[in-house]
């Protein structure tokens, strides 16, 4: 059973276009929700970490939220560059302790010049 | 700040050997690592909690005896695949946690395993 779901799985879009990635989740059992950036065999960049308490967070271009009630997070890029080409994970906190991430499959996003 | 190393970046190795992958908090102290694998064109998944000083915790389906985990300091754990199959083939990554705080996970680079 797939507990965080990304959709869609590959996104291209041309470069200046604002975009939004889905992520939702079964369980509403949920202390964070953290998105991540993958570069082609790279480790993880933390993007963006949402408390459960909270409703959205933003970091420059970036604008994640989180609603527990429908389980569901969208991060929105803004005025997209080709060097924000990567894989978009995002991974829902499971417990207090910041321990157990359970990971989507990503949305692999290519940005055109 | 809040760098993870890993060491190698990647391995090749034969069948049957065994193979140590080193995960380093480099200017931190870390309680908690944490190690997942990720297949091609897949998610990650937690193999293993490794707390320093006790015994890791591994998840369902993750043979403690054949991904044996040390968690011998604050800025080192290990993962050590035993006697590796091709099937063992994939990006290890791992992942430290700041000592006295709750969210934030710091991920490696990255380990690519290849056993032929």
């Amino acid at each position: 059973k797939q507990e965080v779901t990304q959709i869609p799985a590959a996104l291209s879009v041309p470069e200046g276009e604002n975009l939004v990635l889905n992520c939702s989740f079964t369980d509403s059992a949920i202390y964070n929700l953290q998105w991540f950036r993958q570069d082609p065999g790279k480790g993880l960049t933390s993007l963006l970490l949402i408390q459960s308490s909270q409703r959205e967070q933003t970091s420059g271009r970036l604008n994640a939220s989180l609603d527990k009630s429908s389980g569901r997070s969208t991060l929105y890029i803004a005025a997209s560059q080709p060097g924000d080409s990567a894989t978009y994970l995002c991974a829902k906190g499971e417990d207090n302790q910041g321990g157990k991430l359970i990971f989507g499959q990503g949305t692999e996003l290519s940005v055109k010049p | 700040g809040a760098v993870v190393s890993q060491h190698p970046s990647w391995v090749i190795c034969k069948s049957g050997t065994s193979v140590k992958i080193e995960c380093r908090s480099l200017d931190f102290q870390a309680t908690t690592m944490f190690w997942y694998r990720q297949f091609p064109k897949q998610s990650l998944m937690l193999m293993a909690t490794s707390n320093e000083g006790s015994k890791a915790t591994y998840e369902q389906g993750v043979e403690k005896d054949k991904f044996l985990i040390n968690h011998a300091s604050l800025t080192l754990s290990t993962l050590t695949v035993t006697s590796a199959h091709p099937e063992d083939s994939s990006f290890y990554i791992c992942s430290a946690r700041l000592a006295g705080y709750s969210y934030e996970q710091y991920f490696g680079p990255g380990t690519r395993l290849t056993v032929t």
